[in-house]
C-alpha cells in the first residue's frame, strides 16, 4: 500500500507565478489535511478536505489560496501570485477517519519564491 | 482551542544518555495526542500515540511517552539515546471530533554528542 504521494518535492517559482502542489492520499483514505512549515516552525494547519468538499478551511490565508480534492484524481493546493513569504514546506496528510486519529504525512513539497 | 507548547527549542544530549522531550497541551476534552519525528529535509514519522487507555505508550525505535491529565502533558521519553535519533521532534494534539485536525508545537531540535 502506496504511502501519500506529494508532487513536486521541490519547486522553485517567481514572485507573482502560480504554485500548484498535488497530494495523493493513501488508498481507501478519503480526509486530507494540508499544513504549512516555515523555517524554523511547527506545521500550521491549512486545510482539511473531504472529496469535493472543503470541511474547514480556517487556517488558509483569505487571498490568493485555495485548495480543492475532486472526485477523482489528487487534492490540489493552488497559490496564486506568490510572494517570498510563501516559501516553506507544505504537507498533506490523509486519514480514513476525520476524527482527529492518526493522519499519514506525505514526503511534502519545498516551495521556493525567488 | 487547542494548542500545544514544547518548551525546549533546542536539546543536546551524549550518545548513550537518557532523553526526556517536554510536551504541554491545551485542550477541553480528552485528546488525541501525537509524537512525530522530523530529519532534514524529510516528511514526518508517527513515532507514537495516544487515544485513551494505558497512559504510558510504547512506540517505534525505542520511545515511549507518558499522557499526564493532571499536568496536561505528554513527555517524550528514551532510555538510551542513539546518534540516529538527532532530529526534530513535533508534538501534536488532535481534536477528538469529526473535524480532527492536528496542532502541532514548535518542535524540539535534538543534537546527539559521540
Amino acid at each position: 500500500n502506496a504511502g501519500v504521494m506529494q508532487n513536486p518535492r521541490h519547486l522553485v517559482r517567481r514572485r507573482g507565478q502560480e504554485a500548484r502542489l498535488r497530494c495523493s492520499p493513501m488508498k481507501g483514505h478519503s480526509h486530507v489535511y494540508w499544513y504549512r512549515q516555515l523555517p524554523e516552525e511547527g506545521l500550521k494547519f491549512m486545510v482539511y478536505l473531504q472529496k469535493e468538499n472543503i470541511i474547514d478551511e480556517s487556517g488558509m490565508p483569505k487571498e490568493r489560496f485555495s485548495a480543492e480534492f475532486p472526485k477523482e484524481g489528487p487534492s490540489i493546493l493552488r497559490i496564486q501570485q506568490v510572494v517570498r513569504g510563501d516559501s516553506a514546506a507544505y504537507f498533506c496528510a490523509s486519514s480514513p477517519k476525520g476524527d482527529g486519529g492518526t493522519q499519514y504525512f506525505g514526503p511534502g513539497t519545498r516551495l521556493l519564491v525567488l | 482551542a487547542q494548542s500545544v507548547t514544547q518548551p525546549d527549542i533546542h536539546i543536546t544530549v551524549s550518545e548513550g544518555a537518557s532523553l526526556e522531550l517536554r510536551c504541554n497541551y491545551s485542550y477541553g476534552a480528552t485528546p488525541y495526542l501525537f509524537w512525530y519525528v522530523q530529519s532534514p529535509g524529510q516528511g514526518l514519522q508517527l513515532l507514537l500515540k495516544y487515544f485513551s487507555g494505558d497512559t504510558l505508550v510504547q512506540g517505534i525505535k525505542g520511545f515511549e511517552a507518558e499522557f499526564k491529565r493532571s499536568q496536561s502533558s505528554f513527555n517524550l521519553r528514551k532510555p538510551s539515546v542513539h546518534w540516529s535519533d538527532a532530529a526534530e521532534y513535533f508534538c501534536a494534539v488532535g481534536a477528538n471530533t469529526n473535524a480532527g485536525k492536528s496542532t502541532f508545537g514548535d518542535g524540539t531540535t535534538l543534537t546527539v554528542k559521540p
